[in-house]
């Protein structure tokens, strides 16, 4: 069984900050997702990766596949930043993609 | 931008009452899930749906829930007799598949479950 871990559960910054999230799991994966939760509790897919790195405005996400590590880093954070970072493992084993999600981090930037 | 829409958006219901969700995916994707996310816990996996009919499931998907794809649009959850621990936030994602890839899931804005 997969186990989904992050770090830190909350994670407190000023404005203009870099921000790194951390997540490890504990077996093989299809793909790791980056995912963005809102306090309204919409999830939005930041990024979905399966090696090396993806980078899309201030956000970049990192895989070290051998390591079953992964981190998304926000530079020069902004208030807007602020939300709860989900990051989700799709296994193998035939499943059609199903997530396994971590618990969370909950990040607020404060102006 | 196409969209994963969820209907209602809040459902009150009293125990043992039968509910159903409502979800139209993106139109052109394939796979259909449903989660859910209990206040204050991690959102867990309840089914995968492709070729209209379950994928896989969860150990929460017991037989008081059901999936159906009514027609070409509507993807629902059924919940046939709620009990309190039913209460969550319920969301339906889809996503594409191309050549064996799996490709980003797309979630919709929940449906906020609430059974008294």
């Amino acid at each position: 069984k997969n186990e989904v871990e992050q770090s830190p559960q909350n994670l407190t910054a000023q404005e203009g900050e870099f921000i790194t999230i951390n997540c490890s799991y504990s077996v093989g994966i299809s793909a790791l997702h980056w995912l963005q939760q809102h306090p309204g509790g919409g999830i939005v897919s930041l990024f979905m990766l399966s090696s090396g790195k993806k980078k899309h405005g201030r956000l970049i996400a990192t895989i070290n596949i051998q390591e079953k590590h992964s981190s998304l880093h926000i530079t020069a954070s902004h208030p807007r930043d602020s939300a709860v970072y989900i990051c989700a493992a799709s296994n193998y084993g035939g499943s059609q993609g199903n997530l396994i999600f971590g618990k969370g981090t909950k990040l607020s930037v404060k102006p | 931008e196409p969209e994963v829409t969820q209907t209602p958006s809040h459902q009150v219901t009293q125990m043992g009452q039968e509910v159903i969700l409502r979800c139209v995916p993106i139109s052109n994707h394939l796979y259909f899930y449903w989660y859910r996310q209990i206040l204050g816990q991690k959102v867990e996996f309840l089914v995968s749906f492709y070729n209209n009919e379950i994928s896989e499931k969860s150990e929460i998907f017991d037989d008081q829930f059901s999936v159906e794809r009514p027609d070409g649009s509507n993807f629902t959850l059924k919940i046939r007799s709620t009990k309190l621990e039913d209460s969550a936030m319920y969301f339906c994602a889809s996503s594409s598949r191309l050549a064996g890839i799996y490709n980003e899931q797309f979630f919709g804005p929940g449906t906020r479950l609430t059974v008294l």
